[in-house]
């Protein structure tokens, strides 16, 4: 079962680099999202997608584009890394409705220098 | 609104001893409440889950919560702490309906476990 699986799981940038995160999932799953996570601030929701061809901005989205040309994969584009931008990055994805699980990856660890 | 305080920033307790993880929450409408755990460098994996059904709610591993909704809590409970249970620990709320942005996380709570 491999779930929610994320790819570079590291990589280090240099300002103003171009990257793209690649999520994938096996669930079937309509919703699939893009947090960051930061020490002492939980997880923030960059954007997430309710299907195929869909996507739509969370909290933070700025500095972020995404695509979601299948319904398996979310890709999480930054087109001009900064170091704010610093950060463990994690896909999850669900089913959608009422009190379904969001089932998560193992994480992205992006450095911008 | 909704929102998610988690009590305590850091837990520690002896091996073999009670956990408590406390959780409050506020939100307009009646919500699912899930704890969610991390592991150092892994992702968050479901612990349990509150969808209004039974208020005592079990999950893995020996963990449970009780939705107490006059209290507005869903406390995290283990009667015997074990060293694996070292994690970072999340509270999340979400909205009824399926709008993804009603789902909330906590700040976390990090547990440590003393041998």
């Amino acid at each position: 079962n491999a779930g929610v699986t994320q790819t570079p799981k590291f990589r280090v940038l240099k300002t103003g680099q171009s990257m793209t995160l690649l999520c994938a999932q096996d669930m079937n799953h309509e919703y699939m999202y893009w947090y960051r996570q930061d020490p002492g601030m939980g997880l923030r929701l960059i954007h997430y997608s309710v299907g195929e061809g869909t996507t739509a901005k969370g909290e933070v989205p700025d500095g972020y584009n995404v695509s979601r040309l299948k319904k398996q994969n979310f890709l999480l584009g930054l087109e001009s890394a900064a170091p704010s931008q610093t950060s463990v990055y994690f896909c999850a994805s669900s089913r959608g409705g009422r009190g379904n699980t969001i089932y998560f990856g193992e994480g992205s660890w992006l450095t911008v220098v | 609104a909704q929102s998610v305080t988690q009590l305590d920033s850091h837990v520690s307790v002896s091996e073999g001893t009670p956990v408590l993880l406390r959780c409050n929450y506020s939100s307009s409408y009646s919500p699912s409440l899930f704890w969610y755990v991390q592991h150092p460098n892994k992702g968050l994996q479901l612990l349990l889950k509150y969808t209004s059904a039974a208020t005592l709610v079990k999950g893995i591993n020996g963990f449970e919560a009780e939705f107490k909704k006059s209290e507005t809590s869903f406390h995290l409970t283990k009667p015997s702490a074990h060293m694996s249970d070292a994690a970072e620990y999340f509270c999340v709320v979400s909205r009824q309906k399926t709008s993804y942005d009603k789902v909330i996380f906590g700040p976390g709570t990090s547990l440590s476990v003393i041998p």
